[in-house]
C-alpha cells in the first residue's frame, strides 16, 4: 500500500521561476490538502481540492499560488515568480471519500529553497 | 473549528508514561478530538481521535474528561521515537470531509 507521494522532496529556485511541486494521494483517496511550514513554524492550511474541484482555498495566498487535481494524474501546487520567503515545506494529504475516523495521510512534504 | 490550548514544551525520560494535556474549552457536541504528531523532518501522522468514550490503540490512550472540555494523551511507555510535536485538534465530521487546522502543539522531549 503506497502512502501519499510527493515530489520532488527537495527543490531550489531562484527568485522569479516558478515552482510546480506533486501531490499523488493514497489510491482510491479523493480528498487532498496542501499545508505548508515555514521554518519553526506550524502547519498552515493552503487548499482542500477534490477531483476537478477546489473546495476550500481560504489559506491560499491571493496571488502566484494556485492548486489543481485533475480527474487523472496528481495534484499539483503551482507557485509563480517565486520569492525568498516562499522557501518553506510543502505537505500534502489525502483522505477518502468517507472516512469513519476522520485520519488525514501525509506525504513527507516538499522542501522549497528560493535563493 | 474551535480553539485547542496545549503547553509549548514538556519533557519526559525513556520507557516511563507520558501525558500530554489539551484543553479545549468551547468544544461542541460534535466536534471529535483528534491527535496527531508530526516527527522530525516528516508529515505529521494520526496518531488517535475520540469523540466521549476513553480510546485505546496500539500507539496511545486518549482520556476524555466527562465536560469534554479537556483531553489528555498517554503514551504508556515513551521512547526516543516517540520525540515529536503533538498536535491536539478538533475537528467536526458530521459536516464531512475538513480541513485539520493545526496549532502549536506540544513539543515532547524524550531523555534517555
Amino acid at each position: 500500500n503506497a502512502g501519499v507521494m510527493q515530489n520532488p522532496r527537495h527543490l531550489v529556485r531562484r527568485r522569479g521561476q516558478e515552482a510546480r511541486l506533486r501531490c499523488s494521494p493514497v489510491k482510491g483517496h479523493s480528498h487532498v490538502y496542501w499545508y505548508r511550514q515555514l521554518p519553526e513554524e506550524g502547519l498552515k492550511f493552503m487548499v482542500y481540492l477534490q477531483k476537478e474541484n477546489i473546495i476550500d482555498e481560504s489559506g491560499m495566498p491571493k496571488e502566484r499560488f494556485s492548486a489543481e487535481f485533475p480527474k487523472e494524474g496528481p495534484s499539483i501546487l503551482r507557485i509563480q515568480q517565486v520569492v525568498r520567503g516562499d522557501s518553506a515545506a510543502y505537505f500534502c494529504a489525502s483522505s477518502p471519500w468517507e472516512s469513519n475516523t476522520g485520519e488525514l495521510f501525509f506525504g513527507e512534504g516538499s522542501r522549497l529553497t528560493v535563493l | 473549528d474551535a480553539k485547542t490550548t496545549q503547553p509549548n514544551s514538556m519533557e519526559s525520560n525513556e520507557e516511563e508514561p507520558v501525558h500530554l494535556p489539551c484543553n479545549h474549552s468551547t468544544i461542541s457536541g460534535t466536534d471529535y478530538i483528534h491527535w496527531y504528531r508530526q516527527l522530525p523532518s516528516q508529515g505529521p501522522e494520526y496518531v488517535i481521535h475520540g469523540l466521549t468514550s476513553n480510546v485505546n490503540n496500539r500507539m496511545a490512550s486518549l482520556a476524555i474528561a466527562e465536560d469534554r472540555k479537556s483531553s489528555t494523551l498517554i503514551l504508556h511507555r515513551a521512547t526516543l521515537r516517540d520525540a515529536a510535536v503533538y498536535y491536539c485538534i478538533l475537528r467536526d465530521l458530521i459536516q464531512g470531509a475538513q480541513k485539520l487546522v493545526f496549532g502549536q502543539g506540544t513539543r515532547l522531549t524524550i531523555n534517555p
